[in-house]
């Protein structure tokens, strides 16, 4: 059990450009969630996927964003065509979701996206 | 509206006090609470998880309590060190709805 990884964990890009994040969840989960945390606020849930299926999206995930899981495995999370507001840490959780306690969520280290 | 309070905002505690940290929720229907640690600049480290049937969890120097009727629940930190010195964040899963629904968070300072 390795935990949940992202990459890249920092990226810097001009307004206007596309940029895609990764996040491989523990093995095993089936569950991927993902979240955006602004400074001084607590993390705002976006989507998340039970296998390759994405169950829920969130208004904060406007048609500039689009996320996929195309095996189950690990997720990407694409936002186009940047814009200054989306600066934030963007966090990927996992869980085993197979209910009580194996709902219980295990975050990533982040990537931290800066537009300019 | 399912909304998630931690108050106070900042806290200052000496070393070796014991400390309490809050948080409130709207709808007692709740699935899940869960307890997360940050560091600055981090990710989420997962400290304790109450499900809705439980009315406390322990974890070392940690013990949450879940009380759904009055929407409250405590983290309980037992002499506190230095290294303690983070942001706590508390967030609910309702009943129907896997996502979780975060606080603002909690900044705790340890004065060496």
């Amino acid at each position: 059990d390795t935990g949940v990884s992202q990459n890249p964990r920092h990226k810097i890009t001009k307004r206007g450009q596309n940029v895609t994040f990764r996040c491989d969840p523990i093995s095993e989960h089936n569950r991927l969630y993902w979240y955006r945390q602004t400074l001084g606020q607590g993390p705002e849930f976006l989507t998340y996927f039970q296998n390759e299926a994405q169950l829920e999206k969130s208004r904060l995930l406007s048609d500039r964003f689009s996320a996929e899981r195309p095996k189950g495995s690990f997720s990407t999370l694409e936002i186009q065509r940047t814009e200054q507001g989306d600066s934030a840490m963007y966090l990927c959780a996992s869980s085993l979701g197979t209910g009580g306690r194996s709902y219980e969520q295990y975050f990533g280290p982040g990537t931290r996206l800066t537009v300019t | 509206k399912q909304e998630v309070t931690q108050i106070p905002a900042a806290l200052s505690v000496p070393e070796g006090e014991n400390l309490v940290l809050n948080c409130s929720f709207t709808d007692s229907a709740i699935y899940n609470l869960q307890w997360f640690r940050q560091d600055p600049g981090k990710g989420l480290t997962s400290l304790l998880l109450i499900q809705s049937s439980q009315r406390e969890q322990t974890s070392g120097r940690l013990n949450a309590s879940l009380d759904k009727s009055s929407g409250r629940s405590t983290l309980y930190i037992a002499a506190s060190q230095p290294g303690d010195s983070a942001t706590y964040l508390c967030a609910v899963s309702w009943l129907g709805n896997e996502k979780l629904t975060f606080g603002t968070g909690t900044r705790l300072t340890i004065i060496p």
